[in-house]
């Protein structure tokens, strides 16, 4: 069966591009998630979506970061104008309800 | 105080040694908890959830969880180098849906 699937599995990005990062959830799973991941720590929420609604953007770092579900399945992490400190892994998580979250493989990105 | 606390490691068990993780949460209203498992430069995998006072078993992982304490703790019996990894402790209160992880507890099983 299909899990959680990412892409790119690594970005480099020169200081200052605008990066998207996409994430394909599991098949009828409502709810995906998206973290932030710096090297030797746990992942840190950026936002939520149920279906197509962003129900929780609070983790998101900065308004240079965007995030969308437009029909409730695939969503695209956007950063705009990368920097040094957004250089990290990226991971989805989805849901079939609001509970047990099963993760993608990630995106490393490095930004330079 | 983070939210969620680990101690980072390492800690180092001999293989077939029983293997104590520990993790302390902050809210109170904390509903659901989680262990994951995580190689490195790899995604975390869910090993075991609990979600009321007790133990839980799930083959040589038992979960347990003292809400009164809020503490959090994941035992491994029978450990194999294959269990040496990182694992992370996360909580869900049920109102935010987000989880809230530790840092890491990193294991090295040695032979």
């Amino acid at each position: 069966g299909a899990g959680v699937s990412q892409s790119p599995r690594y970005k480099v990005a020169k200081r200052g591009q605008d990066v998207a990062l996409r994430c394909d959830p599991i098949s009828g799973h409502v709810s995906l998630f998206w973290y932030q991941q710096a090297l030797g720590q746990g992942p840190e929420f950026l936002t939520y979506f149920q279906n197509e609604a962003q129900l929780d953007k609070s983790g998101l770092p900065s308004d240079r970061f965007f995030a969308e579900r437009p029909e409730g399945s695939v969503s695209t992490l956007k950063i705009q104008r990368t920097q040094q400190e957004d250089s990290a892994v990226y991971l989805c998580a989805s849901s079939y309800s609001t509970d047990t979250q099963y993760f993608g493989p990630g995106t490393r990105l490095t930004v330079l | 105080q983070k939210e969620v606390e680990q101690n980072s490691g390492p800690l180092s068990v001999p293989e077939g040694a029983i293997a104590s993780l520990n993790c302390t949460y902050s809210d109170r209203v904390s509903q659901s908890f989680f262990w994951y498992r995580q190689y490195s430069g790899k995604s975390p995998e869910l090993i075991m959830s609990i979600y009321s006072n007790g133990d839980k078993e799930d083959g040589r992982f038992t979960a347990q969880l003292n809400k009164a304490s809020q503490y959090v703790s994941l035992l491994i019996r029978d450990s194999q180098p294959s269990d040496s990894a990182t694992y992370l402790c996360a909580v869900n209160t049920g109102t935010a849906s987000k989880l809230t992880f530790g840092t890491g507890t990193r294991l090295q099983v040695t032979l």
